[in-house]
């Protein structure tokens, strides 16, 4: 079956640090992936999404890359700030499933 | 404009009370899908619809039905309510097929007291 395994967080970081939140999944077929984001009290938003090998989904500065060798889709960010503290979801999607399976949730917590 | 909208947002309600949560798309998407997002944040499926027709219904009580008029709409009805239900229950919708973004409604909050 499906399945998708991400970092426990909390992660804490300091202000313009450098983030990785790792992900790495088990899927049939090739899958899609996604990384949502939820912000305190609020609903889940498409971050970034990469269909097919070695593509790379960016957005507002985060990126993650497609590895079919290594089955991860860890996502990064050069300079974090105090307004990316959320909860992050690394989540895939494949016609087999015909859903979205979501890892744990990884919560990202940014200090001035 | 909001995609995908569900009432109500917030609904406490007392155990063994049943209560439905409404859930529309404007995006003419064709598959409408049910989450249910315990208290660790852990998001789990609990149905799918493609038009209108069940494709997915995973290991839910029956106390929860589904119910898909149209397209546009899902919505969710539950039975004799538990403390157990409580929980954010997400709306979401997309077009069939891997590589499409589903787009998810912004929650109900439900409490059971």
């Amino acid at each position: 079956g499906n399945s998708v395994t991400q970092m426990e967080g909390p992660v804490t970081l300091s202000e313009e640090a450098f983030l990785t939140i790792n992900c790495t999944y088990t899927a049939t077929g090739y899958p899609s992936l996604f990384w949502y984001v939820q912000y305190p009290g609020e609903g889940l938003q498409l971050l970034l999404k990469a269909t097919k090998a070695d593509d790379k989904g960016s957005n507002k500065g985060f990126e993650a890359t497609y590895r079919k060798e290594t089955t991860s889709f860890h996502l990064e960010k050069g300079s974090v700030q105090v307004s990316d503290s959320a909860v992050y979801f690394c989540a895939l999607y494949n016609n087999a499933g015909n859903m979205l399976t979501f890892g744990g949730g990884t919560r990202l917590m940014v200090k001035p | 404009d909001t995609a995908v909208s569900q009432t109500p947002k917030y609904l406490v309600t007392q155990m063994g009370n049943d209560k439905s949560i409404k859930c529309e798309q404007n995006l003419g998407h064709d598959t409408m899908y049910w989450y249910k997002q315990d208290s660790k944040k852990f998001l789990k499926i609990m149905f799918s619809y493609n038009n209108k027709e069940l494709i997915i219904n995973e290991t839910v009580p029956n106390r929860f039905s589904p119910k898909s008029p149209d397209k546009a709409h899902l919505n969710l009805h539950i039975n004799s309510l538990e403390l157990g239900d409580s929980a954010v229950y997400f709306c979401a919708s997309s077009l069939s097929g891997s590589g499409n973004t589903i787009y998810f409604g912004e929650g109900s909050w439900l409490t059971v007291v």
